[in-house]
């Protein structure tokens, strides 16, 4: 079953711009988790956020988290072309056995 | 830093065969997880594991059975391959116990298989 919905599927900037991925959620969670995946490889934890939070910071990311509208986005300030990858939100919701449920992903291109 | 490793980057077999995924992690986690990925569908949970000779169906367990004997490794078999599991299989180790909520998961570089 899949909770999480990122969006856009896909993106492409320039280095050194920011780039806004989103992530829409249906039911009560627990908390949400940002992955990165560079292509062909594993998933690499970034950020979990709980639901009594509104924002967090790790270096150059952000994310914030609007449960009355179940969604969070990911910002990632100043890009480089080594944050091109795929990314994906998964939500541990709250009748979900702890177990998380994942997005599709949006995939960033980062253009030098 | 956790290491989870996985025992094969690409796999090809044949239709029929029997196909262990091997995957050991290093830092004493509890819980261990199997996946695969498919491209536009995200994560799939196949099976996992909370604690040695324990196992939970996950969403899509239909063709594969898992083996955990020992706290560190967590085994996929699929027991007659086919098409169909052709796919990117990734597993995942988690810490601490399921008390409250669901914990970050650290990842293997997966293994891609192909069956022909």
């Amino acid at each position: 079953s899949q909770q999480g919905e990122e969006d856009p599927q896909a993106l492409s900037i320039q280095e050194g711009e920011n780039a806004t991925m989103n992530c829409s959620y249906k039911t009560s969670i627990n908390n949400l988790q940002w992955y990165r995946q560079n292509s062909g490889r594993g998933l690499v934890h970034l950020i979990l956020i709980r639901s009594n939070e509104r924002e967090k910071h790790s270096g150059r990311l952000r994310v914030t988290l609007d449960t009355s509208k179940k969604s969070s986005s990911l910002l990632i300030t100043a890009s480089r072309a080594a944050d091109t990858a795929s990314y994906f939100c998964a939500t541990d919701g709250m009748d979900s056995n702890y177990q998380l449920i994942w997005g599709a992903g949006t995939k960033l291109i980062i253009k030098p | 830093d956790v290491k989870v490793t996985q025992s094969s980057r690409y796999l090809v077999k044949r239709t029929g065969e029997k196909v262990f995924l091997e995957c050991v992690q290093d830092m004493d986690h509890e819980n261990m997880f199997w996946y695969r990925q498919d491209p536009g569908l995200g994560l799939r949970l196949i099976y996992f594991s909370y604690d040695v000779k324990m196992k939970e169906k996950g969403d899509i367990p239909e063709g594969y059975s898992v083996s955990r004997e020992k706290k560190e490794r967590f085994s996929l078999i699929l027991e007659s391959a086919s098409t169909n599991q052709t796919s990117m299989y990734l597993c995942a180790s988690s810490f601490p116990p399921r008390l409250v909520e669901a914990e970050k998961l650290f990842f293997g570089s997966g293994t891609q298989l192909s069956v022909l």
